[in-house]
């Protein structure tokens, strides 16, 4: 089955460091490219990171210098690695994949994980 | 950052209407725009990609419209299960794509 499966998330201090997993299955994370996107609580959508394929990385500036997105081919899994957290940064962050459809990339997603919730707070 | 502004925010309907919900971006993204439908507790589904291509395995009652800055999202006919949060997203200045507000279609 093709799927993303996102661990790691939990409650946190302010100033405090977590890292999330994204496990991917059916397909192979080296050859496409994934982004975290967030969900504060209530809230609308906020794309956060990506990885290319070619292991290019992005951020968007309200994590910058502060988030690191990485990936382990050998065990096909994507990760966020996230430090200095604040109280802004708690969501729901969700991995997903951008649209490939023969090669030509969309910049859409098309495959989402469940998400995992990130609490900051004392 | 493009702008992605939709609305009405919520939208209540019955079951069998007609839905319209609309997006407007603050520069142009010429047709690089898509739809999601996030039902509560569940990750986002991709409905209609590039302003008018259904995703696949979406039914044809989705349909979208639009270029430039105005885009919109037809639901022809209501079935329960689409009432739901829906977002547009715009991938003009990929990869920092941006994401609207949502519409929410609840049931009248």
């Amino acid at each position: 089955e093709v799927q993303l499966v996102e661990t790691g998330g939990g409650l946190i201090q302010p100033g405090g460091s977590l890292r999330l997993s994204c496990a991917a299955s059916g397909f192979i994370v080296s050859n496409t490219y994934i982004s975290w996107v967030r969900q504060a609580p209530g809230k609308g959508l906020e794309w956060v990171s990506i990885i290319y394929s070619g292991g290019s990385t992005y951020y968007a500036d309200s994590v910058k210098g502060r988030f690191t997105i990485s990936r382990d081919n050998s065990k096909n899994t994507l990760f966020l690695q996230m430090n200095r957290l604040r109280a802004e940064d708690t969501a729901v962050y969700y991995c997903a994949r951008v649209l490939d459809y023969g090669g030509n990339l969309y910049w859409y997603f098309d495959l989402w994980g469940r998400g995992t919730l990130v609490t900051v707070s004392s | 950052e493009i702008v992605l502004t939709q609305s009405p925010a919520t939208l209540s309907l019955s079951p069998g209407e007609r839905a319209t919900l609309s997006c407007r971006a603050s520069q142009s993204v010429s047709s690089y725009l898509a739809w999601y439908q996030q039902k509560p507790g569940q990750a986002p589904r991709l409905l209609i990609y590039d302003a008018s291509n259904r995703a696949t395995g979406i039914p044809a009652r989705f349909s979208g419209s639009g270029s430039g800055t105005d885009f919109t999202l037809t639901i022809s006919s209501l079935e329960p299960e689409d009432f739901a949060v829906y977002y547009c997203q715009q991938r003009s200045n990929w990869p920092l794509v941006t994401f609207g507000g949502g519409t929410k279609v609840e049931i009248k």
